[in-house]
Parts: structure tokens; sequence; C-alpha cells
């Protein structure tokens, strides 16, 4: 079966540091997506990033990067600089090749001005 | 843009009711998905929906049924309410496999009696 863990509930900042996100994965499967949403106050989960497991190249976008190793099964996500408008739940999602998603918990990220 | 709507942003409904909540999309995708989401267990998939009159139970379909007349809509029935079925309820949708993001609606938040 395959499980999301994301340990951290809640990350508090103040406007401008960066901020680390960190989830842990497990599947049997050789081929399998992982990704990244953003679920702000109005409720709609939006997606941010995505990987498949054959691509271990971790990349930034704007502020936003990530770190992706299957040695250790994990999927961080970082947040640089941040501003008030990255608070929101954070959700880590792990797909079969089928596209059923596993969530993780959710981290709630607070940035404070 | 994708655009998934539902038809309720908030619920409120007795024990015993039949609770219906709808699901549009408008980028002809086949896959749509329903979810519930409660804090810190993340999003669980209750039924999913790979084409018109098709559907797969997901982690949580107890209590649960859906129906897929139309591609472009895909309703959760409760056939008969209960108070642990008060949740937040999002839909979302997705074209191809499952390496490719599920688009998400704003969620229903349903309160049962």
């Amino acid at each position: 079966a395959q499980k999301v863990t994301q340990a951290q509930t809640e990350i508090s900042v103040v406007e401008k540091e960066d901020v680390t996100l960190d989830c842990v994965y497990e599947t049997r499967d050789t081929t399998y997506y992982l990704f990244w949403y953003k679920q702000p106050p109005s409720g709609e989960l939006v997606f941010l990033i995505r990987r498949n497991s054959f691509d271990e190249q971790n990349e930034i976008s704007g502020r936003y990067s990530w770190n992706f190793q299957k040695s250790t099964s994990s999927f961080n996500f970082t947040i640089t600089a941040s501003q008030v408008v990255d608070s929101a739940v954070y959700f880590c999602a792990l797909s079969d090749s089928w596209g059923k998603l596993q969530f993780g918990a959710g981290t709630q990220v607070v940035v404070t001005p | 843009d994708v655009k998934v709507t539902q038809s309720s942003r908030y619920l409120v409904k007795r024990t015993g009711e039949k609770v219906f909540l709808e699901c549009v999309q408008d980028m002809d995708h086949e896959n749509m998905f329903w979810y519930r989401q409660d804090p810190g267990l993340g999003l669980r998939l209750i039924y999913f929906s790979y084409d018109v009159k098709m559907k797969e139970k997901g982690d949580i379909p107890e209590g649960y049924s859906v129906s897929r007349e139309k591609k472009e809509r895909f309703s959760l029935i409760l056939e008969s309410a209960s108070t642990n079925q008060t949740s937040m309820y999002l839909c979302a949708s997705r074209w191809g496999t499952g390496g490719r993001e599920q688009f998400f609606g704003p969620g229903t938040r349903l309160t049962v009696l």
C-alpha cells in the first residue's frame, strides 16, 4: 500500500524566511509520481509541482524548489523568501501509474509580516 | 483554464436524508474523483470514474455511491446521511493517465446534524 507522511503539522515563519516542507513516501511501484499541492484559505487545491520516479533532477521554479531523493524516499519542497500569500496548507501526494492519489496529512504554513 | 465547479460551498442536512453533491468540469476530462478532507487526515479518495458510467471504489467508499451519466458531471450520493459524514468534499478531474495533475473544485463543506 502507498503511504505519504508529512511529519510537520504547522510551520510558522516571518516574511522573507525560507520554508522547507518535508515529505516521505512509501510505495512498491517502480513507476510513480509525486506532487505538491497548495490549499489557500479559499479551499481550492492548486497544483504546484510534479516529479516522476525516473527523474531525480531537482529544479527551481521561481521561489519554489524541490529535492527528490529516491534513496531516502523523500520529496521535500522549499519556498524561498516567503511571503504572506504563501500562507496555506501544503499537501504532498503520491500517484501510481493509474493516477490514484494518496495524500499526506498536510502542513499548515503561516507567514507573518 | 480548467474549471471544476461544485454545486454548493456549504450544505447542512439532517441525519437520514439523501444528499447529492454535484461536480461539473468543462475540459472534457475522462477521469473524475471525489475526496473527503478531514483535519489531520489529508484527502482520502471515496470514488473515481475513468469514463462515463464507469466507477471504481477508492479508499473509503462505505456509505457513498456515485453516478456519472455524462462525461462532464460526476455526482456523489449519500444514501442516508450520518453525522460522521460531516466533512469537506472535494471533486477533481484529470485528463489522461496517472502522471498528470488533477484539477480541483472549491469544495463543499457538508454538515450533517
